[in-house]
Protein backbone atom coordinates (compact mmCIF):
# COMPACT_ATOMS: atom_id res chain seq x y z
CA UNK A 1 0.00 0.00 0.00
CA UNK A 2 1.74 3.33 -0.82
CA UNK A 3 2.91 5.42 2.16
CA UNK A 4 3.71 8.44 2.33
CA UNK A 5 7.89 8.47 3.69
CA UNK A 6 9.73 10.88 5.93
CA UNK A 7 13.25 11.08 6.86
CA UNK A 8 14.94 12.21 8.91
CA UNK A 9 13.06 10.00 11.62
CA UNK A 10 15.35 11.99 13.84
CA UNK A 11 17.56 15.00 13.63
CA UNK A 12 19.25 16.76 16.40
CA UNK A 13 20.87 20.62 15.83
CA UNK A 14 22.26 22.87 17.36
CA UNK A 15 20.01 26.64 17.83
CA UNK A 16 20.63 28.65 14.89
CA UNK A 17 20.98 25.64 12.31
CA UNK A 18 19.36 25.12 8.86
CA UNK A 19 17.11 22.20 8.97
CA UNK A 20 15.85 20.04 5.75
CA UNK A 21 12.75 17.58 6.45
CA UNK A 22 12.26 15.56 3.58
CA UNK A 23 8.96 13.79 2.73
CA UNK A 24 8.04 11.90 -0.39
CA UNK A 25 3.93 12.45 -0.73
CA UNK A 26 2.00 9.47 -2.43
CA UNK A 27 2.80 9.56 -6.27
CA UNK A 28 -0.81 10.95 -7.56
CA UNK A 29 -1.41 12.80 -4.88
CA UNK A 30 -1.42 16.49 -5.79
CA UNK A 31 -1.76 18.34 -2.36
CA UNK A 32 0.49 18.34 0.66
CA UNK A 33 1.53 19.33 4.07
CA UNK A 34 3.10 19.87 6.79
CA UNK A 35 1.68 19.78 10.68
CA UNK A 36 3.94 19.76 13.93
CA UNK A 37 3.46 18.35 17.17
CA UNK A 38 5.46 19.91 20.51
CA UNK A 39 5.79 17.03 22.66
CA UNK A 40 2.61 17.16 25.06
CA UNK A 41 0.61 19.36 23.33
CA UNK A 42 -1.63 19.56 19.60
CA UNK A 43 -0.80 18.44 16.01
CA UNK A 44 -1.08 21.81 14.52
CA UNK A 45 -0.97 23.06 10.89
CA UNK A 46 1.95 24.87 9.49
CA UNK A 47 1.25 24.64 5.39
CA UNK A 48 -0.50 23.14 2.38
CA UNK A 49 0.96 23.27 -1.12
CA UNK A 50 -0.34 23.03 -4.01
CA UNK A 51 0.48 23.24 -8.21
CA UNK A 52 3.59 24.19 -6.88
CA UNK A 53 2.87 27.04 -4.43
CA UNK A 54 2.00 27.39 -0.65
CA UNK A 55 -2.23 27.64 -0.65
CA UNK A 56 -2.20 28.31 2.71
CA UNK A 57 -0.10 29.09 5.87
CA UNK A 58 -0.66 29.11 9.58
CA UNK A 59 1.18 32.09 11.91
CA UNK A 60 3.80 29.67 12.93
CA UNK A 61 4.94 29.24 9.38
CA UNK A 62 6.99 32.64 9.24
CA UNK A 63 10.11 33.58 7.42
CA UNK A 64 12.09 31.16 9.15
CA UNK A 65 9.77 28.25 7.10
CA UNK A 66 9.73 27.66 3.57
CA UNK A 67 8.76 24.78 1.46
CA UNK A 68 9.32 23.27 -1.97
CA UNK A 69 8.90 20.78 -4.18
CA UNK A 70 12.34 20.52 -5.71
CA UNK A 71 11.96 17.30 -8.52
CA UNK A 72 8.15 16.66 -8.46
CA UNK A 73 9.06 13.84 -6.01
CA UNK A 74 10.08 14.86 -2.54
CA UNK A 75 8.10 18.12 -0.36
CA UNK A 76 10.44 19.69 1.32
CA UNK A 77 10.17 21.92 5.09
CA UNK A 78 13.05 23.84 5.69
CA UNK A 79 14.25 25.61 8.52
CA UNK A 80 16.24 28.32 8.17
CA UNK A 81 17.56 29.47 11.82
CA UNK A 82 16.26 26.58 13.98
CA UNK A 83 15.26 28.00 17.41
CA UNK A 84 14.88 25.97 20.32
CA UNK A 85 10.87 26.07 20.40
CA UNK A 86 10.88 24.91 16.75
CA UNK A 87 11.73 21.12 18.95
CA UNK A 88 8.93 18.90 17.73
CA UNK A 89 7.79 15.95 15.70
CA UNK A 90 7.05 17.05 12.13
CA UNK A 91 4.56 15.89 10.21
CA UNK A 92 3.75 15.55 6.35
CA UNK A 93 0.55 14.44 4.56
CA UNK A 94 -0.57 14.63 1.05
CA UNK A 95 -4.00 13.91 -0.22
CA UNK A 96 -5.86 13.21 -4.19
CA UNK A 97 -8.35 16.02 -3.21
CA UNK A 98 -8.35 19.48 -2.04
CA UNK A 99 -9.44 19.88 2.07
CA UNK A 100 -12.43 17.65 3.75
CA UNK A 101 -12.62 15.85 0.33
CA UNK A 102 -9.61 14.33 0.23
CA UNK A 103 -8.31 11.98 2.89
CA UNK A 104 -4.90 13.00 3.96
CA UNK A 105 -2.05 10.52 4.26
CA UNK A 106 0.54 11.02 6.82
CA UNK A 107 4.02 10.22 7.22
CA UNK A 108 5.64 8.61 10.55
CA UNK A 109 7.10 12.07 11.67
CA UNK A 110 10.38 13.47 11.55
CA UNK A 111 11.31 14.54 15.18
CA UNK A 112 13.46 17.68 15.14
CA UNK A 113 15.52 17.87 18.58
CA UNK A 114 16.77 21.55 18.33
CA UNK A 115 19.52 22.24 21.52
CA UNK B 1 -10.88 30.57 15.00
CA UNK B 2 -12.01 26.79 15.70
CA UNK B 3 -11.20 25.10 18.31
CA UNK B 4 -11.57 21.10 19.25
CA UNK B 5 -11.12 19.75 22.66
CA UNK B 6 -10.86 16.31 24.03
CA UNK B 7 -11.48 16.01 27.39
CA UNK B 8 -10.02 12.41 27.99
CA UNK B 9 -6.46 12.24 27.86
CA UNK B 10 -6.38 8.35 28.84
CA UNK B 11 -8.43 5.92 28.42
CA UNK B 12 -8.59 2.51 28.95
CA UNK B 13 -10.87 -0.88 28.29
CA UNK B 14 -11.13 -4.52 28.22
CA UNK B 15 -11.06 -6.04 25.03
CA UNK B 16 -13.94 -7.01 23.32
CA UNK B 17 -15.68 -4.16 25.08
CA UNK B 18 -17.23 -0.68 23.42
CA UNK B 19 -15.76 2.27 24.46
CA UNK B 20 -16.60 5.79 23.44
CA UNK B 21 -14.08 8.82 22.86
CA UNK B 22 -15.62 12.45 23.43
CA UNK B 23 -14.92 15.53 21.31
CA UNK B 24 -16.70 18.97 21.30
CA UNK B 25 -15.85 21.77 18.97
CA UNK B 26 -16.87 25.40 18.51
CA UNK B 27 -17.19 26.84 14.94
CA UNK B 28 -19.63 29.92 13.51
CA UNK B 29 -19.80 27.60 10.52
CA UNK B 30 -22.26 25.83 9.43
CA UNK B 31 -20.81 23.45 6.68
CA UNK B 32 -17.58 21.72 7.66
CA UNK B 33 -15.83 18.29 8.20
CA UNK B 34 -15.40 16.72 11.12
CA UNK B 35 -12.22 13.50 11.63
CA UNK B 36 -11.10 10.93 13.83
CA UNK B 37 -7.77 10.26 12.99
CA UNK B 38 -5.76 7.09 14.69
CA UNK B 39 -1.67 6.79 15.67
CA UNK B 40 -0.77 3.70 16.90
CA UNK B 41 2.54 3.62 18.58
CA UNK B 42 5.31 4.61 16.44
CA UNK B 43 3.11 4.31 13.44
CA UNK B 44 1.13 6.93 10.75
CA UNK B 45 -1.75 8.89 11.71
CA UNK B 46 -4.51 7.09 9.67
CA UNK B 47 -7.87 8.53 8.80
CA UNK B 48 -10.89 6.61 11.25
CA UNK B 49 -13.93 7.73 10.28
CA UNK B 50 -15.33 11.41 8.61
CA UNK B 51 -18.45 13.13 8.62
CA UNK B 52 -19.91 16.03 6.91
CA UNK B 53 -21.78 18.25 8.99
CA UNK B 54 -24.14 18.78 6.38
CA UNK B 55 -25.66 14.70 6.68
CA UNK B 56 -27.53 14.07 8.94
CA UNK B 57 -26.81 10.33 9.00
CA UNK B 58 -24.01 9.64 11.87
CA UNK B 59 -21.08 7.96 10.11
CA UNK B 60 -20.18 4.35 10.87
CA UNK B 61 -17.11 2.53 9.28
CA UNK B 62 -17.54 -1.36 10.34
CA UNK B 63 -16.66 -1.47 14.50
CA UNK B 64 -16.32 2.29 14.44
CA UNK B 65 -18.99 4.65 14.59
CA UNK B 66 -19.54 8.56 15.74
CA UNK B 67 -22.29 10.36 17.34
CA UNK B 68 -22.51 14.04 15.35
CA UNK B 69 -24.37 16.29 17.64
CA UNK B 70 -24.34 19.36 15.36
CA UNK B 71 -26.06 21.53 17.86
CA UNK B 72 -24.25 20.77 20.88
CA UNK B 73 -21.14 20.72 18.70
CA UNK B 74 -20.65 17.36 19.51
CA UNK B 75 -18.35 14.07 17.73
CA UNK B 76 -17.70 11.59 19.78
CA UNK B 77 -16.59 7.96 18.43
CA UNK B 78 -17.63 4.64 19.34
CA UNK B 79 -15.26 1.27 18.89
CA UNK B 80 -17.31 -1.52 19.80
CA UNK B 81 -15.79 -4.92 19.88
CA UNK B 82 -12.47 -3.77 20.74
CA UNK B 83 -9.24 -5.41 19.80
CA UNK B 84 -5.40 -5.42 20.98
CA UNK B 85 -5.00 -3.23 17.25
CA UNK B 86 -7.22 -0.59 18.74
CA UNK B 87 -4.82 0.61 20.93
CA UNK B 88 -3.48 4.15 19.61
CA UNK B 89 -3.89 7.94 20.21
CA UNK B 90 -6.94 8.94 18.62
CA UNK B 91 -7.24 12.62 17.48
CA UNK B 92 -10.64 14.49 16.75
CA UNK B 93 -10.10 16.96 14.21
CA UNK B 94 -12.18 19.92 12.39
CA UNK B 95 -11.91 21.31 8.79
CA UNK B 96 -13.49 24.05 7.54
CA UNK B 97 -15.46 23.07 4.22
CA UNK B 98 -14.70 26.49 1.95
CA UNK B 99 -11.17 27.53 1.33
CA UNK B 100 -9.36 26.97 4.30
CA UNK B 101 -7.10 22.79 4.21
CA UNK B 102 -6.27 23.37 7.24
CA UNK B 103 -7.18 20.19 9.95
CA UNK B 104 -7.31 21.54 13.74
CA UNK B 105 -6.54 18.87 15.88
CA UNK B 106 -7.63 17.99 19.59
CA UNK B 107 -5.11 17.51 21.72
CA UNK B 108 -5.84 13.54 21.51
CA UNK B 109 -6.86 10.75 23.80
CA UNK B 110 -4.41 7.87 24.27
CA UNK B 111 -6.64 4.26 24.37
CA UNK B 112 -5.30 1.41 25.69
CA UNK B 113 -7.22 -2.21 25.03
CA UNK B 114 -6.32 -4.59 28.32
CA UNK B 115 -6.39 -8.46 26.95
Amino acid sequence: EPEVTQTPSHQVTQMGQEVILRCVPISNHLYFYWYRQILGQKVEFLVSFYNNEISEKSEIFDDQFSVERPDGSNFTLKIRSTKLEDSAMYFCASSTLAGGTGELFFGEGSRLTVL
Amino acid sequence: AQTVTQSQPEMSVQEAETVTLSCTYDTSESNYYLFWYKQPPSRQMILVIRQEAYKQQNATENRFSVNFQKAAKSFSLKISDSQLGDTAMYFCAFMSLFGNEKLTFGTGTRLTIIP
